[in-house]
């Protein structure tokens, strides 16, 4: 049973665009929810996270958009660069497991 | 200190043999989690320390695996009898109880295994 879902699967944009990256989950026990970035052969990197009691948190380019009522939460990239293409995993976690989503591969086109 | 530290980084072994990976978490973290990802998919977990206690398994982690952190510095992951359905990467992380809330886990590069 998938906890996270993550959509979608793969994703193109050309640099300077926006992409975003949804995800939704089932329990509300969940109590943070970080997106983490990954580079082939390499592990996933924390880029940001969002408790639910803000619905919105920026850092830099990237923005986390918080719906509590909807069980969502999406990332979205500002000014996206060629550098920006990797896997992006959502999560959420409640205490010490983290529940992954199945992941977005992100192409920017130079 | 250099992050997490995983050893090795690609491991090919035949169905059957037995495989042992490292994990060095960064030095003042107390929580240790061991994670395996198969491709196009996201990390799930297997199993979690809290200095040397195995405090959380997964139904993921067979009999076949065992885990261990002697003391409660580095912890190593054991699979016993390969099996080709074992091929993934596994991955590490390390956070303390203050980090995890601030900055999530740190992961290591992994160790990818494949089982021929």
């Amino acid at each position: 049973q998938q906890q996270v879902k993550q959509s979608p699967q793969s994703l193109i944009v050309q640099k300077g665009g926006i992409p975003i990256i949804n995800c939704a989950y089932e329990n509300t026990a969940f109590d943070y929810f970080p997106w983490y970035q990954q580079f082939p052969g390499k592990g996933p990197a924390l880029l940001i996270a969002i408790r639910p009691d803000v619905s919105e948190k920026k850092e830099g380019r990237f923005t986390i958009s918080f719906n509590k009522s909807a069980k969502q939460f999406s990332l979205h990239i500002m000014d996206s660069q060629p550098g920006d293409s990797a896997t992006y995993f959502c999560a959420a976690s409640r205490g010490n497991q983290f529940y992954f989503g199945t992941g977005t591969s992100l192409t920017v086109i130079p | 200190d250099t992050g997490v530290s995983q050893d090795p980084r690609h491991k090919i072994t035949k169905r059957g043999q037995n495989v042992t990976f490292r994990c060095d978490p960064i030095s003042e973290h107390n929580r240790l989690y061991w994670y395996r990802q198969t491709l196009g998919q996201g990390p799930e977990f297997l199993t979690y320390f809290q200095n040397e206690a195995q405090l959380e398994k997964s139904r993921l982690l067979s009999d076949r695996f065992s885990a261990e952190r002697p003391k409660g510095s580095f912890s190593t992951l054991e699979i016993q009898r390969t099996e080709q359905g074992d091929s993934a990467m596994y991955l590490c992380a390390s956070t303390d109880g203050a980090a995890l809330g601030r900055e999530g886990y740190t992961f290591g590069s992994g160790t990818r295994l494949t089982v021929v």
